[in-house]
């Protein structure tokens, strides 16, 4: 039973496209998170949602916009997508916040041609 | 700002022998600390985490960490490697159990036979 799924596993694009990230938990967590991991494999937030309430909003563009439609499921959706977005995007879950354990998902990785 | 540093961007040791892994971070109280790893085309998984208490922590895989506060550090340890650890490992500080997570930006560990 896989915990944090996402889909698709991989994603190729071209510019300027609108795409969707897909993730779904069935821990039973309620915080949800979306990481960025660069081509140096910095990782860093983006977003985080607890209860499908968000509370963690990252300095991030506002071509990117997540949706919870409820407490097992975040979705990231990129509108406009630029070649600086291409990266592996991962979801992450925990029961409660950030000083609990969090549970990645396996990444998608976005490349923008 | 709280920062993460990991100095080591590549660490290379013989399968058998002992390992250590720096992570220094900048905060003025205790903040919580993890130790992540990733392996190839994985997501990230939790080896150990420290709030408070004893300062040595036992993880998964024969890993463990210790918190020295006078050093600011939460160095990983593991007394023999084996081939299957070779991966990205990711040292993290929370300021505080609702804040978010701030990743350093890793040490990859290559093992020889």
């Amino acid at each position: 039973d896989t915990a944090v799924s996402q889909t698709p596993k991989y994603l190729v694009t071209q510019m300027g496209n609108d795409k969707s990230i897909k993730c779904e938990q069935n821990l039973g967590h309620d915080t949800m998170y979306w990481y960025k991991q660069d081509s140096k494999k910095f990782l860093k937030i983006m977003f985080s949602y607890n209860n499908k309430e968000l509370i963690i909003n990252e300095t991030v563009p506002n071509r990117f916009s997540p949706k919870s439609p409820d407490k097992a499921h975040l979705n990231l959706h990129i509108n406009s997508l630029e070649l600086g977005d291409s990266a592996v995007y991962f979801c992450a879950s925990s029961h409660g916040r950030a000083a609990y354990e969090q549970y990645f998902g396996p990444g998608t990785r976005l490349t923008v041609t | 700002a709280q920062s993460v540093t990991q100095p080591d961007i590549h660490i290379t040791v013989s399968e058998g022998a002992s390992l250590e892994l720096r992570c220094n971070y900048s905060y003025g109280a205790t903040p919580y600390l993890f130790w992540y790893v990733q392996s190839p085309g994985q997501g990230l998984q939790l080896l150990l985490k420290y709030f408070s208490g004893d300062t040595l922590v036992q993880g998964i895989k024969g890993f463990e960490a210790e918190f020295k506060r006078s050093q600011s550090s939460f160095n990983l340890r593991k007394p023999s490697v084996h081939w299957s650890d070779a991966a990205e490992y990711f040292c993290a500080v929370a300021p505080n159990r609702d804040d978010k997570i701030i990743f350093g930006k890793g040490t990859r560990l290559h093992i020889l036979p």
